[in-house]
């Protein structure tokens, strides 16, 4: 079945900073890639996703790239504010399969 | 519009009871899941179920079984709890159109306590 990796698992920048997450799957069939933000106590929800007929994806401060070739995407979030400190996830999908298998997820936190 | 919906918030059970927790969504969702998060280790799929009357296993499905005998509900059950299914639990629904996966939304968790 489906593996998703992703790093790091904790991830402290300073306000204004770039920050990249990054993910790797193992089913080359997996064709939806979405990320989750989850703060503290609250639920996951979507901030972006992907598909795999896209390359990238952008949405104001939020950009999203996906290499098919080495089974790999990564989350970018430019001139991060304090209010993104939380919880990511990325996550991988196979609509023959209907299923959503996440990674471990990564801290990020954004200091002023 | 509620969204997903979890029964209850949070519960405190002793090993070797059981007990239900309810998942209700009122968009009118095909899928739906059963997800555990715990530190360190994400969100990892227990059961889930791509229609009425339909369920399957994920990747963690033992001591957990499941029910959709409604679209709207979807089940899971504890029949003897155990102190290593201490975690927070997140229901989940999601449709696709045209074969195009959507996006999951999220109930607001059960944090459950087994001692």
């Amino acid at each position: 079945g489906e593996n998703v990796e992703q790093h790091p698992s904790t991830l402290s920048v300073q306000e204004g900073d770039s920050a990249v997450i990054k993910c790797t799957y193992s089913d080359s069939a997996s064709n939806y890639f979405p990320w989750y933000k989850q703060e503290l106590g609250k639920r996951p929800q979507l901030i972006i996703d992907i598909r795999s007929n896209v390359g990238e994806k952008k949405d104001q401060r939020i950009a999203v790239t996906l290499n098919k070739t080495a089974k790999h995407f990564s989350l970018h979030i430019t001139e991060t504010q304090p209010e993104d400190s939380a919880v990511y996830f990325c996550a991988a999908s196979n609509t023959g399969f209907q299923k959503l298998v996440f990674g471990t997820g990564t801290r990020l936190l954004v200091s002023p | 519009n509620a969204g997903v919906t979890q029964t209850p918030k949070f519960r405190v059970l002793k090993t070797g009871q059981s007990m239900t927790l309810l998942c209700a969504q009122d968009m009118n969702h095909e899928y739906m899941y059963w997800y555990r998060q715990d530190p360190g280790m994400g969100l990892r799929l227990i059961h889930y179920s791509v229609g009425e009357g339909t369920t399957a296993k994920g990747e963690v499905p033992d001591g957990y079984n499941v029910s959709r005998l409604k679209k709207q509900n979807f089940l899971l059950g504890l029949e003897s709890a155990a102190p290593s299914q201490t975690s927070v639990y997140f229901c989940a629904s999601s449709y696709s159109v045209g074969g195009e996966w959507t996006e999951a939304f999220f109930g607001q968790g059960t944090r459950l306590t087994v001692v």
